[in-house]
C-alpha cells in the first residue's frame, strides 16, 4: 500500500509569491489533515477534510491560505501571497473513515517551505 | 493553556541504555487517545505507540513502552536499549473525544530531540 505522498519536498519562494503544496492520501482514506510546524515550535493543526468537505478549518491562520480537495482524493494547500512567517514544514496525514484506531493516522514526509 | 507539554527540548542517552521522554496532557474529555511519533532527520513522521484512555494496561511496542498515569495526566515514552538510529525528534500527541462519523485531529507537543551517544 502506498503511503501519504507530499510534494514538493522542499520549496523556496520569495515573499509575495504563490506556492501550492500537494498531498496524495492513502487510497480509501476519507479523512485528510494538514498540519504545520514552524521552526522550533509544536506541530499545529490547520484543517481537516472528510472526503471533499472541510470538516474543520479552525487552524487556518488567515485568508492567504486556501485548501481544496476536489473529488475527495488529493488535496492542495495554496499560500497566496506568501509571507516570511509562513516558513515551516507542512505535513499532511490521512486516516480511514472511522479513524479512532491506534494506527489511524498516516503522515507524509512533509513539505519544507522557506519564504525569503 | 498547552494541551500537550513536553518539557525536555533535548535529551542525551548512552547507547544501550533506557531513556524516558516526558509528556503531560490536559483534557476534560473522558475518552481520548495518546500517541507518540518519531521524526528522524529525513523528515517523515513515524508512528510509534498508542494508548487509549480506557486502556488499563500500559501500551508496549517492541522497545517502546508508554508509562500511562491517568490521574497525573502523563504519558511518558520509555525507549529501552537505545540504538544510534533512535536519534530523532519525538512528538507526543493527543486525540480528544470519540467520533461517530469522522476522526478528529491530533494536538501535538513541541517535541523532544533525542540524541543517542555511542
Amino acid at each position: 500500500e502506498a503511503g501519504v505522498t507530499q510534494f514538493p519536498s522542499h520549496s523556496v519562494i520569495e515573499k509575495g509569491q504563490t506556492v501550492t503544496l500537494r498531498c496524495d492520501p492513502i487510497s480509501g482514506h476519507d479523512n485528510l489533515y494538514w498540519y504545520r510546524r514552524v521552526m522550533g515550535k509544536e506541530i499545529k493543526f490547520l484543517l481537516h477534510f472528510v472526503k471533499e468537505s472541510k470538516q474543520d478549518e479552525s487552524g487556518m491562520p488567515n485568508n492567504r491560505f486556501l485548501a481544496e480537495r476536489t473529488g475527495g482524493t488529493y488535496s492542495t494547500l495554496k499560500v497566496q501571497p506568501a509571507e516570511l512567517e509562513d516558513s515551516g514544514v507542512y505535513f499532511c496525514a490521512s486516516s480511514q473513515p472511522h479513524g479512532t484506531g491506534d494506527y489511524g493516522y498516516t503522515f507524509g514526509s512533509g513539505t519544507r517551505l522557506t519564504v525569503v | 493553556a498547552q494541551k500537550i507539554t513536553q518539557t525536555q527540548p533535548g535529551m542525551f542517552v548512552q547507547e544501550k541504555e533506557a531513556v524516558t521522554l516526558d509528556c503531560t496532557y490536559d483534557t476534560s474529555d473522558q475518552s481520548y487517545g495518546l500517541f507518540w511519533y518519531k521524526q528522524p532527520s529525513s523528515g517523515e513522521m513515524i508512528f510509534l505507540i498508542y494508548q487509549g484512555s480506557y486502556d488499563e494496561q500500559n501500551a508496549t511496542e517492541g522497545r517502546y513502552s508508554l508509562n500511562f498515569q491517568k490521574a497525573r495526566k502523563s504519558a511518558n515514552l520509555v525507549i529501552s536499549a537505545s540504538q544510534l538510529g533512535d536519534s530523532a525528534m519525538y512528538f507526543c500527541a493527543m486525540r480528544e473525544g470519540t467520533d461517530s462519523g469522522s476522526a478528529r485531529q491530533l494536538t501535538f507537543g513541541s517535541g523532544t530531540q533525542l540524541t543517542v551517544l555511542p
